[in-house]
């Protein structure tokens, strides 16, 4: 299947820094990639999305940037604030769109303000 | 509701019991998903049912763990004989297959504790 490697597993900044958080994935056939906020005792939440056919998705603090090439995506999010401390899963499918999606290992995401 | 509904939310069990958790999907959506998230960790998938296809069992992590999904719309997992191991938060989620890509909503999960 997809194995989806995320790094780092720990990061922790400064309030109004940026942060940034990598996913790695196998199958070069996956066109799909989400991300999910998780803040503690809350269900998962989509933050954005990627698809394969742009390479940068931008919604106000938050980008995706997605190098299909070297098969990684990254998460960006600027000017941190406390309230974006949470974890942070990466996901993509095997194959498809339609395909299963594989998570990756989640960061803990610490803002200090 | 619009959401993807769990129950119980809170579950103490004796350890040896069985227990079931329930998943409602959001109407219309033909893949469900049950993941486990111990404290502190990821998600470790367990199982995916997509339409009348066969589910993909391949995460379950022994044979004391089934699920089954009636009608295509309600799922349930089943523990057989729990183990204090099997204490976790077990997400369900779905999603609507579609070429634009397959957003999984996720449930609020049913937290399990085995004494």
């Amino acid at each position: 299947g997809e194995n989806v490697e995320q790094h780092p597993s720990t990061l922790s900044v400064q309030e109004g820094d940026s942060a940034v958080i990598k996913c790695t994935y196998s199958d070069s056939a996956s066109n799909y990639f989400p991300w999910y906020k998780q803040e503690l005792g809350k269900r998962p939440q989509l933050i954005i999305d990627i698809r394969s056919n742009v390479g940068e998705k931008k919604d106000q603090r938050i980008a995706v940037t997605l190098n299909k090439t070297a098969k990684h995506f990254s998460l960006h999010i600027t000017e941190t604030q406390p309230e974006d401390s949470a974890v942070y899963f990466c996901a993509a499918p095997r194959g498809s769109t339609l395909g299963r999606l594989y998570f990756g290992r989640g960061t803990q995401l610490t803002v200090w303000p | 509701g619009a959401g993807v509904s769990q129950s119980p939310s809170n579950k103490v069990t004796e350890k040896g019991k069985d227990v079931e958790l329930r998943c409602d999907p959001i109407s219309g959506h033909t893949a469900l998903y049950w993941y486990r998230q111990s404290l502190g960790q990821g998600l470790e998938f367990l199982i995916y049912f997509q339409g009348n296809s066969a589910p993909d069992k391949s995460g379950l992590p022994s044979d004391r763990f089934s699920a089954e999904r009636t009608g295509g719309s309600v799922s349930t997992l089943t523990i057989q004989r729990t183990q204090q191991e099997d204490s976790a938060v077990y997400l369900c989620a779905s999603s609507l297959r579609r070429d634009s890509g397959n957003t999984i909503y996720f449930g609020e999960g049913s937290w399990l504790t085995v004494v």
